[in-house]
């Protein structure tokens, strides 16, 4: 089967930093997503990983490993804005086909 | 236009009425994507449109549910004969390649009384 595990919910300070961790187990492995979500809003795109290692674009940075079917987002100096769902979403073997995880909603306090 | 763009935002209606969602993808995008999305779930994958064919209609949760898409770009997902479970966010998302990043829209948020 294919499963995609992250945290429901999660909360940090404002100035902080916080790590949203995913892992999964799917058929195949050809690329992770990180999407971001605003309460009513469409999906943004954040970032893709299909190497192992740290991908860095600002603030936001994302990790891979595939021999542990692990991955985390990892966002420095909270704003408030950041107040959002994180998806994480796996391209399996077919060209376009992904696997949602139900996201993590990340709750910043001032 | 600039972005996905999504109609109804809002639908409200009736068990066992008929509904139509459309989504009009970016300009140039050949792939095509519809989505649904419960609370607290992931997304779930309805169908996915290559230019004007469907290559895989395997999410579509029953035969209530169709979708068509026409000269290659505005796309119409159909319920017939709603039910409650019909209720959720139907999202569209489009992308220049099949590999490439989706672009959504912002939903139809549909209830079904």
């Amino acid at each position: 089967g294919q499963n995609i595990d992250q945290p429901t919910e999660m909360t940090a300070t404002e100035g902080a930093i916080v790590q949203i961790n995913c892992t999964y187990q799917t058929s195949g492995f050809n690329g992770l997503f990180w999407y971001q979500q605003h309460a009513g809003e469409a999906p943004t795109f954040l970032s893709y990983n299909v190497l192992d290692g740290l991908e860095e674009k600002g603030r936001f940075s994302s990790f891979l490993s595939r021999s542990k079917g692990y991955s985390y987002l990892l966002l420095k100096e909270l704003q408030m804005k950041d107040s959002a769902s994180y998806l994480c979403a796996v391209k399996v073997d077919s060209n376009y086909q992904l696997i949602w995880g139900a996201g993590t909603k990340l709750i910043i306090k001032p | 236009g600039a972005g996905v763009s999504q109609s109804p935002s809002n639908k409200v209606t009736e068990k066992g009425k008929d509904v139509e969602l459309r989504c009009d993808p970016i300009s140039g995008h050949t792939a095509l994507y519809w989505y649904r999305q419960s609370l607290g779930q992931g997304l779930e994958f309805l169908i996915y449109f290559q230019g004007n064919s469907a290559p895989d209609k395997s999410g579509l949760p029953s035969d209530r549910f169709s979708a068509e898409r026409t000269g290659g770009s505005v796309s119409t997902l159909t319920i017939q004969r709603t039910q409650q479970e019909d209720s959720a966010v139907y999202l569209c998302a489009s992308s220049l390649s099949v590999t490439g990043e989706l672009f959504f829209g912002e939903g139809s948020r549909l209830t079904v009384l």
